[in-house]
C-alpha cells in the first residue's frame, strides 16, 4: 500500500554525499502534508531522523538534512559514515487513503 | 523520554484474533500530547499504519483494515492494545507500537514478530 516511492537502494563511499528521494502525489506531499524521515538500523526499531521536511530531533547529526520540491521530498546524508548503513523510510499523510503512509524504503550501503 | 514495549503471542492460528499490548513508560497514556499507534511490517515489505487512539478514546484506522482492527486504552495499566480479527497468513508481520505527535511517530517499541500459521 506504499504510495510514497523511494529507490530500493543507494550506496556511497565513506565521506561522500548520498540522497534519497521520496516521490508522492497530489493527495499526500502535493497536498501540503509534512514528510518525516526514519532510520532503522539493523535489528532495531525505526527512529525519527527528520520531521516536517527539515527539522532534526536533538541528537541527530547535522549530516542529515531534508528538503521538499513539489510532490517529492529528499533526504541527504553528507559525510557518509559506516554507522549510516541502515534502512530509511519517508512518511506522510494521504487524503485519498485517509491514513498515514510510508515510503517503500531505501537501503543505504556504505562501500 | 517515552518508552514502549510490545507483548503478546508470537503465533496465532488462521481465522483467530491477534491480540497485542503496548506498555508505556516515561509518560502517562492519558497525556494529551500523544496519539498511540500501531504499525506493522511484513517480511520483505514496507511499513503499514494500522491505526491510533487518543486519550479521549477517539480512534482512527487504516481503511484497509478498519473492519478487523480494534485499538483500546487501559489507563489503569498505562497500556494500549490492538486486536486484529480473522487473521490470515498475510497478517504475519513485525508489529510496532509508537507514540505520535503532530503526525510524527516519535517513539517506537522494539517490535514483536507475529506469525499466523496453523
Amino acid at each position: 500500500q506504499s504510495v510514497l516511492t523511494q529507490p530500493p537502494s543507494v550506496s556511497g563511499a565513506p565521506g561522500q554525499r548520498v540522497t534519497i528521494s521520496c516521490t508522492g502525489s497530489s493527495s499526500n506531499i502535493g497536498a501540503g502534508f509534512d514528510v518525516h524521515w526514519y532510520q532503522r538500523l539493523p535489528g532495531t526499531a525505526p527512529k525519527v531522523l527528520i520531521y516536517a521536511y527539515v527539522n532534526r530531533p536533538s541528537g541527530v547529526p547535522d549530516r542529515f538534512s531534508g528538503s521538499k520540491s513539489g510532490t517529492s521530498a529528499s533526504l541527504a546524508i553528507t559525510g557518509l559514515q559506516a554507522e549510516d548503513e541502515a534502512d530509511y523510510y519517508c512518511q506522510s499523510y494521504d487524503t485519498s487513503l485517509r491514513g498515514y503512509v510510508f515510503g517503500t524504503g531505501t537501503k543505504v550501503t556504505v562501500l | 523520554q517515552v518508552q514502549l514495549q510490545e507483548s503478546g503471542p508470537g503465533l496465532v492460528k488462521p481465522s483467530q484474533t491477534l491480540s497485542l499490548t503496548c506498555t508505556v513508560s516515561g509518560d502517562s497514556i492519558s497525556s494529551d500530547v500523544y496519539y498511540w499507534s500501531w504499525i506493522r511490517q511484513p517480511a520483505g515489505e514496507g511499513l503499514e499504519w494500522i491505526g491510533r487512539i487518543y486519550t479521549s478514546g477517539n480512534t482512527n484506522y487504516n481503511p484497509s483494515l478498519k473492519s478487523r482492527a480494534t485499538i483500546s486504552l487501559d489507563t489503569s495499566k498505562n497500556h494500549f492494545s490492538l486486536k486484529l480479527s480473522s487473521v490470515t497468513a498475510a497478517d504475519t508481520a513485525v508489529y510496532y507500537c509508537a507514540s505520535q505527535v503532530q503526525g510524527v511517530f516519535r517513539y517506537w517499541g522494539q517490535g514483536i514478530l507475529v506469525t499466523v500459521s496453523s
